[in-house]
């Protein structure tokens, strides 16, 4: 166990609706990363938050956003779901200047 | 897009056989890391080496790494059935060395 908990575990969602994923970082992490992994590939960094600002973001569009709150957790927020959204997020908690990430086990994600 | 491909891309031997992984990369590096992941859940960090490292050692597991070559391999010794799992290289390339690329991973599979 990592300590990272993410929720929920599963969820199922209409094409063109918005989702709020969930993730609470290891004790004392301060930043925060989310991926998507779709089916049979690796996974695809979506952005980096740190001090509750975004740090980085990979090649996502807008409508994929997200938070993180005083308390280090953190939210990814996809809006206007498309079918291709359906995928494993990630999310991976950190120290700031750490390398090491330490990942939760992930939200299932599938957009009918 | 993915930073690093894995070769190849999935690997089946016996139990007790040596199992060698290898990943390339494209852009400079600040370091590279290996994960686990079980059955598309969560990834476990399995061992990390900086741009200016050659090899690592971590109980059964060693890294490589030619930035020459822009890449690396991972060997996992004596393999045991509870090796199976898909293995993935990751590659940090912000100063902080966590905003990481994945490949796409290699499958292994060890039979009792």
């Amino acid at each position: 166990e990592t300590g990272v908990t993410q929720s929920p575990t599963h969820l199922i969602k209409t094409r063109g609706q918005q989702v709020t994923l969930r993730c609470s970082s290891q004790s004392g992490h301060n930043t925060v990363s989310w991926y998507q992994q779709a089916l049979g590939q690796g996974p695809q960094f979506i952005f980096q938050y740190y001090r509750e600002e975004e740090n980085g973001r990979g090649n996502f569009p807008p409508r994929f956003s997200g938070l993180q709150f005083p308390n280090y957790s953190s939210e990814l927020n996809v809006n206007a779901l498309e079918l291709d959204d359906s995928a494993l997020y990630l999310c991976a908690s950190s120290l700031k200047g750490a390398t090491e990430a330490f990942f939760g086990q992930g939200t299932r994600l599938t957009v009918v | 897009s993915q930073q690093g491909e894995e070769d190849p891309q999935a690997l089946s031997i016996q139990e007790g056989e040596n199992a060698t992984m290898n990943c390339s990369y494209k852009t400079s590096i600040n370091n590279l890391q290996w994960y686990r992941q079980n059955s598309g859940r969560g990834l476990v960090h399995l061992i990390l080496i900086r741009s200016n490292e050659r090899e690592k050692h971590s109980g059964r597991l060693r890294v490589t790494l030619d930035t020459s070559k822009k890449s690396s391999s991972l060997l996992i010794t004596a393999s045991r059935a509870a090796d199976t799992a898909s293995y993935f290289c990751a590659t940090a390339t912000n100063n902080a060395g966590n905003m990481l690329t994945f490949g796409g991973g290699t499958r292994l599979m060890v039979k009792p």
